[in-house]
Order: C-alpha cells, then structure tokens, then sequence
C-alpha cells in the first residue's frame, strides 16, 4: 500500500462548491504539507503543520484552510472554490529535522487533479 | 525577493549522453539543497541532497554540484537512458523557516 494516499484522485466541481482534500500517511512521520502545482509555477507551499497542534501558513493560503485531525491525516478545504483554484494537488510528509541537520526528504502522495468551473 | 530557476525549456538528449540541469538561486543562503525527480501524473520523488558545505555528491548515474558563490546548483544524468525521461525538480531549503521552496523544473526527453 502506497505511504501517503490522497483522496479524490479527480474532482470537478463548480465556482462557489465547498470542497475538501484528504491525506493519509501511514509513513509515522510528525509533518505534513499541502502544496499545489500549475504549469511553469512548480510546487507552491499552502499550508504546513509540524505536528497535531501546530498549523502554519505558506505562501499562497489566501482561500483555503486546513485541518489536522490526527498525525497521520492532514486535509485541505477550500471554501468557496474559484476557477484560479484549478490546478494539482500534493500532499507530503516528512520526518522531524533533527538536532545535527538532519534532511527534510519529502513523501509526496499521488496528487488530485482539481477543476474548478 | 527570492528565487529560484530553473530552465523551463525541456531539454532533449540522445541515449548515452549526459544531461546537465541548472538550478540558479538568488536571495538565499540555503542550508541544502535537494533534487526529486517528477514523472507525469505521479507525485515528485526524492533522488539527492546535497549539503552547503559539500561541493559534490553522487548516486549511482546521477552528480549533484552546488556552489554557493555562483548560488547554483548542477544535475548530471550520465549515461542517459529513455527510462530517464522526467522532470527534475530542485529545491532549497533554509534552516530558519524549516521547509522546502521549490523550482519550476525541467523536462528532460531521453530519446533511444
């Protein structure tokens, strides 16, 4: 079974809809990321949380929210989707950076493929 | 502002021969950096890091140079092969901020 499952795998859905994202890790890995990725763009960072408790913004979390209801399961909303939402959607884990520098190799899942018209 | 860059032309390449990617930075000073590797519709998959005080390092096919005074990174697939057809991600990550900012990519087409 794949370490990190995210679900829908598709969606299309209509300006406005309220839509949520969900993914599971099965990796026990403490941190947890919601990206999305458009042509030329590359992966941009949502939001990131570090643990149960610790939620944080990225880059571009204008229009969504977040939820991390257990360590292994972190899920994106949007809550009143746009068409500019219209992209593809990662979710990565990875272990604690540790004290002597420890790398953040990152777990992607397999994406959602979300339409907004 | 920060950036990173990679050359989003898709580089073509005969088997056998050696692709080089880039990954230029500007207005960091990252702790290390790290290449994954992106097939379609598959999520990105770790391959490398390489760390601010290393110049060098390698894995099986793949070298990985980093030289923080050009702020550049280079990727080396030697030997290439049609199954190496992806894209190629960089990405940086600095100590303050604990997280990864990554670049565009780049398409490599292996051709047999």
């Amino acid at each position: 079974d794949a370490d990190v499952t995210q679900t829908p795998r598709n969606r299309i859905t209509k300006t406005g809809k309220r839509i949520m994202l969900e993914c599971s890790q099965t990796k026990g890995h403490d941190r947890m990321y919601w990206y999305r990725q458009d042509p030329g763009l590359g992966l941009r960072l949502i939001y990131y949380s570090f643990d149960v408790k610790d939620i944080n913004k990225g880059e571009i979390s204008d229009g969504y929210s977040v939820s991390r209801q257990a360590q292994a399961k972190f899920s994106l909303s949007l809550e009143s989707a746009i068409p500019n939402q219209t992209a593809l959607y990662f979710c990565a884990t990875s272990d604690i950076l540790t004290s002597s520098g420890g790398y953040n190799e990152q777990f992607f899942g397999p994406g959602t493929r979300l339409t907004v018209l | 502002s920060q950036k990173i860059e990679q050359n989003s032309e898709a580089l073509n390449i005969q088997e056998g021969k050696t692709a080089t990617l880039t990954c230029n930075y500007t207005n960091y000073s990252p702790a290390y950096l790290q290449w994954y590797r992106q097939d379609p519709g598959r999520g990105p998959v770790f391959l490398l890091l390489i760390r601010e005080n290393e110049k060098e390092k390698r894995k099986e096919r793949l070298k990985v140079t980093f030289d923080t005074t050009l702020k550049q990174s280079l990727f080396h697939i030697t030997a290439s092969q049609p199954a190496d057809s992806a894209t190629y991600l960089c990405a940086l990550f600095k100590a303050a901020g604990n997280k990864l900012t990554f670049g565009g990519g780049t398409r490599v087409l292996v051709k047999p």
